[in-house]
């Protein structure tokens, strides 16, 4: 069975700190592996990797894949209130179905 | 540009009802995702489909049907709605290719 895990499950940091989200997986025919951002609406995406040690980068956000180790994380540096939300982590097998399992999510809260 | 859209937004259903949730893509995707996400969960894969007339099981497809008779729509259909069946629904395409999916709004149903 597919499996994605993310810890930790909740985290609360003040304004201006850098947090790591991590993500582990166990996927069959492992694919690519992506991030998302969930504020009390639909997953909107950050991030797909698919290579190792290759950094993904979007303002300050980050991420990085290591296949060897089966996992990924997530930087968000300089954190502000609107970063607090839900990070979900999903992995794609390599059925053909182009499924996706997601881990449980990360909530963050950035407080003042 | 709609990508894909979700009806209702909101239902609440009596405990043996039954109800469909509609969810249309005007993206030309060939795949179809149907997700549940109860609090603290993630998202959890109901049906899928990877082109009209093709659909098959996730991981919780107990009290759930589907039917994929065009490209566009993918209706999720709940028989004899349980409390256990209060949940936030989700709907997705994808083009396929390890592109990362287009989610609906969600419906948050509850069953009393």
């Amino acid at each position: 069975e597919d499996k994605v895990v993310q810890s930790p499950l909740s985290l609360v940091v003040h304004e201006g700190d850098t947090v790591t989200l991590n993500c582990s997986y166990e996927v069959t025919n492992f694919r690519s592996l992506l991030w998302y951002k969930q504020e009390k609406k639909a997953p909107t995406f950050l991030f797909m990797l698919t290579s190792s040690g290759i950094e993904k980068k979007s303002g300050r956000l980050s991420s990085i894949l290591d296949k060897k180790e089966l996992f990924s994380i997530l930087n968000i540096t300089a954190t502000q209130t609107g970063d607090s939300a839900v990070y979900l982590c999903a992995a794609y097998s390599g059925a053909g179905s182009y499924q996706l399992t997601f881990g449980k999510g990360t909530k963050l809260s950035v407080i003042p | 540009n709609a990508g894909v859209t979700q009806t209702p937004k909101f239902r609440i259903l009596k405990i043996g009802q039954s109800m469909t949730l509609q969810c249309t893509q005007d993206m030309n995707h060939n795949y179809m995702y149907w997700y549940r996400q109860d609090p603290g969960m993630g998202l959890k894969l109901i049906y899928y489909s990877v082109g009209a007339g093709i659909t098959d099981k996730g991981e919780v497809p107990n009290g759930y049907n589907v039917s994929r008779s065009t490209t566009e729509d993918f209706p999720l259909r709940l028989e004899l709605a349980a409390p256990s069946q209060t949940s936030v629904y989700f709907c997705a395409s994808t083009a396929g290719g390890g592109y990362g999916y287009t989610f609906g709004s969600g419906t948050r149903l509850t069953v009393v």
